[in-house]
């Protein structure tokens, strides 16, 4: 089975700061994808950032980028010069192709502050 | 702009009183989900349609149903709440099934239970 631990339940960054979010997962599977997915207060969550776990490159979507280590299997995630509209709750998730679904973290809310 | 709504955006019943949520989607997407999201937890897939083929999640309560008439609306069907079942309730498309495609969510159905 697949588990997803999100270590940090609240942080509060400065605008402009960069502010790193953790994440560790668990699983047996070979082939498996992680994500970010970002839930603003009263709107619907999007998907941020995903990662193949075959793939050694860190992906990188404009301010956002993960640090992926497989053999730590750590996944966090990077937001560059913080804004304001970066105010949300952010998941961490993980899916196997065994499971066949999606595995979400607790999540940890994010204040960007002015 | 398509997207995946969900209506109403707030709903009361009363304990042991049936209730529907709906969802529906504009992107012709073959698989819906149904996600429960309590509060500083992780979302919790309930169950999900790959087009009419239905995926009962093991742990998923006997009290939870759902139905899919057709491609663009999904139901979820709470036959007789507890204050357990108080949540958000999160419906969720994606373009076809595997555990690496992107999710697209509804903002969600607050569930009241008096």
């Amino acid at each position: 089975a697949q588990t997803v631990t999100q270590s940090q339940p609240e942080m509060s960054v400065q605008e402009a700061e960069t502010v790193t979010l953790s994440c560790t997962y668990d699983t047996s599977e070979n082939n498996y994808y992680l994500f970010w997915y970002k839930q603003p207060p009263s709107r619907q969550m999007i998907l941020v950032i995903r990662q193949e776990a075959y793939k050694q490159q860190n992906a990188t979507e404009n301010r956002f980028s993960v640090n992926f280590q497989k053999a730590a299997k750590s996944f966090s995630l990077k937001i560059s010069d913080s804004q304001l509209g970066d105010t949300a709750m952010y998941f961490c998730a993980s899916g196997g192709n065994r499971d066949d679904k999606i595995i979400f973290g607790k999540g940890t809310r994010l204040h960007i502050l002015p | 702009d398509a997207m995946v709504i969900q209506n109403p955006r707030y709903q009361v019943t009363q304990f042991g009183k049936p209730v529907t949520l709906s969802c529906s989607q504009t992107l012709n997407h073959n698989v819906m989900y149904w996600y429960q999201q309590k509060s500083s937890q992780a979302p919790k897939l309930l169950f999900h349609y790959y087009d009419k083929d239905f995926n009962n999640e093991a742990d998923t309560p006997d009290n939870f149903q759902s139905r899919r008439p057709n491609t663009s609306f999904c139901f979820l069907d709470i036959r007789s709440p507890g204050l357990g079942d108080a949540a958000m309730y999160l419906c969720a498309t994606s373009r076809v099934s595997g555990v690496g495609e992107k999710l697209f969510f509804g903002s969600g159905t607050q569930l009241s239970v008096l």
